[in-house]
């Protein structure tokens, strides 16, 4: 299957700080997806992005789709302590059945 | 009330027994999932119904057995399973097989003694 790597794998950052992620892929995609999984939790949808250059934003969120089609960025602006957890990137092409995953950045927001 | 929901939370049980967890769904969708979760791995997808029949099994041992008897619903039957099998179950929805948007269930957190 397609292999979706995040970097990085796990960040520690003060609160108030920006952060940034992001997510490569040896293939491209039509569909750049950006989910948080909260502890104990399943993963929520953020972000979704159509079309290559894209830049979506949600609230301190912005994610933009890469313009290769085999990327995508996640950035999250003056950073709280509820942002802690497992962001995804997931990737999906048009016509094809199921999503393709990434392995996750583990987020730690020192208060 | 919360669009996917998932029972139970947590379950812990011996190798020889059978549980099942169970997945209901509340928004109008036509496909469901079942996702493993463990430790530093990426969402590995187990199985799909899309308008109740069964679409995918990603070579999921037959331990594992799943149920959709309707669209709103889907069961995971577990029996003899091994320790590795500890991981977090998570189920899914979206409105069809092949839409992207997947919504998820809070998951069952699943321990094989």
């Amino acid at each position: 299957g397609q292999q979706l790597n995040q970097s990085p794998q796990s960040m520690f950052i003060q609160e108030g700080e920006d952060v940034s992620m992001n997510c490569t892929s040896s293939s491209i995609f039509n569909t750049w997806l950006w989910y948080k999984q909260d502890p104990g939790e399943g993963p929520v949808l953020l972000i979704a992005l159509y079309k290559a250059g894209e830049l979506t934003s949600n609230g301190r969120l912005t994610a933009q789709f890469g313009i290769t089609r085999k990327d995508s960025f996640l950035n999250i602006s003056a950073s709280i302590p509820s942002d802690v957890g497992i962001y995804f990137c997931a990737g999906h092409l048009t016509g094809a059945n199921n999503l393709f995953f990434g392995t996750g950045t583990r987020l730690t927001v020192i208060p | 009330e919360t669009g996917v929901t998932q029972t139970p939370r947590h379950l812990v049980m011996g190798m020889t027994n059978k549980k099942s967890l169970k997945c209901e769904q509340h928004l109008g969708h036509n496909a469901m999932y079942w996702y493993k979760q463990s430790a530093k791995k990426p969402l590995e997808l187990m199985f799909v119904y899309n308008f109740k029949e069964q679409t995918e099994n990603n070579s999921v041992p037959s331990r594992f057995s799943p149920e959709c008897p309707n669209s709103s619903h889907l069961f995971l039957h577990l029996h003899t399973l091994q320790p590795e099998d500890s991981a977090l179950y998570l189920c899914a929805s979206s409105q069809r097989q092949g839409y992207e948007k997947l919504f998820f269930g809070s998951g069952t957190q699943l321990s094989v003694l």
